[in-house]
């Protein structure tokens, strides 16, 4: 079956504007993630939601970074008043449950740059 | 709270030869120890679960509670291992922390 998609795979926004990232995770995978990879910095933790419970937010690192899933599925990540320091590549993955023993599964990926 | 240390960021060998990438971590319980890797122009995938014990690709990786630590392991490097490895932890159904990584280059 298909993975977890992304869209778009690449965005170059200028200082100032609003981006949404798309994650489509795979069917029936009731806990998504959003992570950011940064050049030399590793993978950040983002947000997370698992099925209907509220979304843990901890890991946004300002107030200009939201996020939200509809019906349990798609998730939009949205970064207002882009920064360059935001430049990274933005990671979604989606597991069938939350729990140590479920894998997550990567999408490819949304390279933002801030121009 | 937790923490996750690749204290290399490049590691280069010969095809044949042994390789080893170190991870460490802090947490006082007990975390789900994972690596994952990301093959050039690939996403970021599985590797290997301490609960599984499993061995992938000729990989292997011990969890030492004493030393905290789930160093990654393979006897004979072959080319195709070149790629950026992470090593990660989970807490329950908390999300994965993963350590900055490391490049692996396996020279011919």
């Amino acid at each position: 079956g298909a993975g977890v998609s992304q869209s778009p795979s690449n965005k170059v926004t200028e200082k100032g504007k609003d981006v949404e990232l798309r994650c489509d995770p795979i069917s029936g995978h009731t806990a998504l993630y959003w992570y950011r990879q940064s050049l030399g910095q590793g993978l950040e933790f983002l947000i997370y939601f698992q099925g209907n419970s509220a979304p843990d937010k901890s890991g946004l690192p300002s107030d200009r970074f939201s996020a939200e899933r509809t019906g349990g599925s798609v998730s939009t990540l949205t970064i207002q008043r882009t920064q360059q320091e935001d430049s990274a590549v933005y990671l979604c993955a989606s597991s069938l449950n939350s729990g140590p023993y479920y894998e997550q599964y990567f999408g490819p990926g949304t390279r933002l740059t801030v121009t | 709270a937790q923490r996750v240390t690749q204290p290399e960021k490049l590691l280069s060998v010969f095809k044949g030869a042994p390789v080893e990438l170190k991870c460490n971590y802090s947490y006082s319980g007990s975390p789900e120890l994972f690596w994952y890797v990301q093959y050039s122009r690939q996403r970021l995938q599985l590797l290997l679960r301490h609960i599984s014990r499993e061995s992938i690709k000729g990989f292997t990786a011990d969890l030492n509670k004493g030393e905290t630590s789930f160093h990654l392991k393979k006897p004979f490097a072959q080319e195709e291992d070149s790629a950026m490895y992470y090593c990660a932890l989970k807490i329950g159904a908390r999300q994965l922390t993963f350590g900055s990584g490391t490049q692996l280059t396996v020279l011919p």
